[in-house]
C-alpha cells in the first residue's frame, strides 16, 4: 500500500515550452502533497505544499507563476513548469501525505531536461 | 530555520564493514526523524522512522538512534553489502500537522566495494 506514482518519468523539452508533471496517490487519498526539486548530488529542496481544493503554499524564492500547482482531486496533483529554461532542468519529486499514518510517501521522480 | 547536516558527505567502505552515518539538526523541537535511501535517478525509500519520544529503531541490519536534546541521529549499518550502495538522507518533521514539512539533510553517498 501507499504507492505514489509520477508521470512522466523523464521529459526533454525546448526552452520556452511548458511541461506538466503528474503525481498520483494510487491506493490512498492525500489532502496534502509536496513537490521537491533535487539538483545533481544535492539534497531535496521543498518547492511547495499542494493542498486539495485550495491554493498551494510556496516556499520562499519559488516563483508561483512559473511553477503552477493544481491539486484538483484527492489523488492527483500536477506541477506545470511554464516557459521552461535550461536552469529549470532538475529532478522533480513529489510526495503524498497518508493521513492515518501521517507519513509522506514519495514518487519515483521526474527528470526534466530543458534544451 | 531548521538546518540538517549529514557527515560524511561521501563514504567508501569494503564489504562486510559496519558503518555509521551521522545526521545533525539545529532545532531540537521535532516531531520525528526519518532515514531514507535514494538510488541514483530514483525516488526515496523510507528506511526507519523515529518518533521524538523514541531513542532508536531497528530494521534488519539497520539501527537508527535519536538524541533530540543534542540534535543528533545516527544510522548504523551492520555487515555492509554492495547492495547498500546508495545515498542516505535524513529528514526531520517539525510537527504533527499533515502539512508539516520535512527538512532534508545534505545526504551521505555510500559506496560498498567488493
Amino acid at each position: 500500500g501507499a504507492v505514489v506514482s509520477q508521470h512522466p518519468s523523464w521529459v526533454i523539452c525546448k526552452s520556452g515550452t511548458s511541461v506538466k508533471i503528474e503525481c498520483r496517490s494510487l491506493d490512498f487519498q492525500a489532502t496534502t502533497m509536496f513537490w521537491y526539486r533535487q539538483f545533481p548530488k544535492q539534497s531535496l529542496m521543498l518547492m511547495a505544499t499542494s493542498n486539495e481544493g485550495s491554493k498551494a503554499t510556496y516556499e520562499q524564492g519559488v516563483e508561483k507563476d512559473k511553477f503552477l500547482i493544481n491539486h484538483a482531486s484527492l489523488t492527483l496533483s500536477t506541477l506545470t513548469v511554464t516557459s521552461a529554461h535550461p536552469e529549470d532542468s532538475s529532478f522533480y519529486i513529489c510526495s503524498a501525505n497518508q493521513g492515518t499514518a501521517n507519513l509522506q510517501f514519495f514518487g519515483p521522480g521526474t527528470r526534466l531536461t530543458v534544451l | 530555520k531548521q538546518e540538517v547536516t549529514q557527515i560524511p558527505a561521501a563514504l567508501s567502505v569494503p564489504e562486510g564493514e559496519n558503518l555509521v552515518l551521522n545526521c545533525s539538526f539545529t532545532d531540537s523541537a521535532i516531531y520525528n526523524l526519518q532515514w531514507f535511501r535514494q538510488d541514483p535517478g530514483k525516488g526515496l525509500t523510507s528506511l526507519l522512522l523515529i518518533q521524538s519520544s523514541q531513542r532508536e529503531q531497528t530494521s534488519g541490519r539497520l539501527n537508527a538512534s535519536l538524541d533530540k536534546s543534542s540534535g543528533r541521529s545516527t544510522l548504523y549499518i551492520a555487515a555492509s553489502q554492495p547492495g547498500d550502495s546508495a545515498t542516505y538522507l535524513c529528514a526531520v518533521k517539525r510537527d504533527t500537522g499533515t502539512a508539516s514539512k520535512l527538512t532534508f539533510g545534505t545526504g551521505t553517498r555510500l559506496q560498498v566495494t567488493l
